[in-house]
């Protein structure tokens, strides 16, 4: 249980190019899902925090007009890397969060497989 | 803040045990631990809570020490799968301030 995928897996796109990246809880409703950035060999870094229904925070130094973060449903959020350039491409890992009460589990994160973008 | 994590890498031979710390200087809601192998996304191991919980499951265990707002993972007999990362996520509050630490690289040899 406690399944999220990502789509795609992989994308390569070119320089000012718009990329969308959905993440979908598959077989539980996430009240709260993140995006995070990775870096070879470097720790997951938070972007930004979603909520269904509201709009997305932010973390400092996030640029929230270039990475676009919409979380339609309990099980979908997607994140649209708008204008991507070379310095973009990272692995891109989301995460749904079940919360607390749900009777299952207790606040952990289940990730996706991540999204590896390349921008030429 | 980020939370600090010790050591940096470890290597061990299968069956040896091995300790992680995570410590932060504010005061802790919860711990998380997960682990990620090369290529793949975290998985979950455990959390604790404030109030210095111990958790484990099989050979793999924790503890959060709040007064140190420190936590240990602790992997006994180790197994060659035990190898990947090891991060500490903490959180403030609940719900709140998430962040994970800079990994432990652990690596376990035949």
């Amino acid at each position: 249980g406690a399944v999220v995928s990502q789509h795609p897996s992989r994308v390569i796109c070119k320089s000012g190019t718009s990329v969308k990246i959905e993440c979908r809880s598959l077989d539980f409703q996430a009240t709260t899902m993140f995006w995070y950035r990775q870096f070879p060999k470097k720790s997951l870094m938070l972007m930004a925090t979603s909520n269904e229904g509201s709009k997305a925070t932010y973390e400092q130094g996030v640029e929230k007009d270039k990475f676009l973060i919409n979380h339609a449903s309990l099980t979908l959020s997607t994140l649209t890397v708008t204008s991507a350039h070379p310095e973009d491409s990272s692995f891109y890992i989301c995460s749904g969060q079940t919360g607390f009460g749900s009777g299952r589990y207790y606040n952990e994160q289940f990730f996706g497989p991540g999204t590896r973008l390349t921008v030429l | 803040q980020q939370p600090v994590q010790s050591p940096q890498a470890v290597i061990l031979r299968e069956g040896e045990d091995a300790v992680i710390n995570c410590s932060s200087s504010k005061a802790l809601y919860s711990v998380h631990w997960y682990r990620q192998k090369h290529g793949e996304a975290p998985i979950f191991l455990m959390i604790l809570l404030k109030g210095g919980e111990q958790k484990g499951h099989d050979k793999i265990s924790a503890s959060f020490n709040e007064k140190k707002q420190q936590s240990s993972l602790y992997l006994t007999a180790s197994q060659l799968s035990y190898s990947g990362t090891y991060f500490c996520g903490t959180e403030l509050n609940y719900g709140q301030n998430f962040v994970f630490g800079p990994g432990t690289r652990l690596s376990v040899l035949p």
